[in-house]
């Protein structure tokens, strides 16, 4: 099974809706990393949480960390075209500081306008 | 300007090849990378480099050998290219415990 799961694995929503994609994983996230992707092109780093309960934003892009450090949202209010892409979430689950990340099969997301 | 460059950004080659990917981070980083992202957009760690040494090393065939020259560089030599193989590599550097900054990637074609 895999380690990081995120969900919607697809999400249409109309320009102006607010929106949440969600990333769980069975072992305690000693990292959490949010980026997006667009088509074709690398990936864009968003945010990083490591507390528990730890909640950041930029512009119009919430992340949140459980308190319990084994999920996190993000979350987009007032969606704009500039918006669409794939969403990762990325974790660190070794606590080691400097291993790879383990990714979620990400979210595409499209905005209608 | 370019945190992390990697090249080149298309690589058309035939099965049973050898071929390189190379990659260069300007952030004074200790930690270098290397990923693959599959098709349906999985993106699953290949290797870290940590000061020069191999930390981690995921179920990897050893066809593929990452190589760091120094610091600012790790790249990646594949031999005997399979179809398998093709896919988009991201190289990525970060300070420990820091996000991780990612290359553009290379799109890897295997005919």
């Amino acid at each position: 099974s895999q380690e990081l799961e995120q969900s919607p694995q697809s999400l249409i929503v109309q320009e102006g809706k607010n929106l949440t994609i969600n990333c769980t994983s069975s072992k305690t996230l000693y990292g959490l990393y949010w980026y997006k992707q667009k088509y074709g092109e690398g990936l864009i780093f968003l945010m990083m949480l490591q507390k528990g309960g730890e909640e950041k934003s930029h512009e119009k892009i919430t992340a949140k960390l459980d308190e319990k450090k084994q999920q996190s949202s993000l979350h987009i209010t007032a969606s704009q075209p500039s918006h669409a892409g794939i969403y990762l979430c990325g974790a660190d689950l070794a606590g080691g500081g400097a291993d790879g990340l383990t990714f979620g099969k990400g979210t595409h997301l499209i905005i209608q306008p | 300007d370019t945190a992390v460059s990697q090249t080149p950004k298309y690589l058309v080659t035939q099965m049973g090849n050898d071929k390189s990917i190379k990659c260069e981070q300007n952030l004074g980083h200790d930690t270098m990378y290397w990923y693959k992202q599959d098709s349906k957009k999985f993106l699953k760690i290949m290797f870290s480099y940590n000061n020069k040494e191999l930390i981690i090393n995921e179920t990897v065939p050893n066809r593929f050998s990452p190589k760091s020259p120094d610091k600012a560089h790790l790249n990646l030599h594949i031999n005997s290219l399979e179809l398998g193989d093709s896919a988009v590599y991201f190289c990525a550097s970060s300070q420990t415990r820091h996000e991780q900054f990612f290359g553009p990637g290379t799109r890897l074609t295997v005919l």
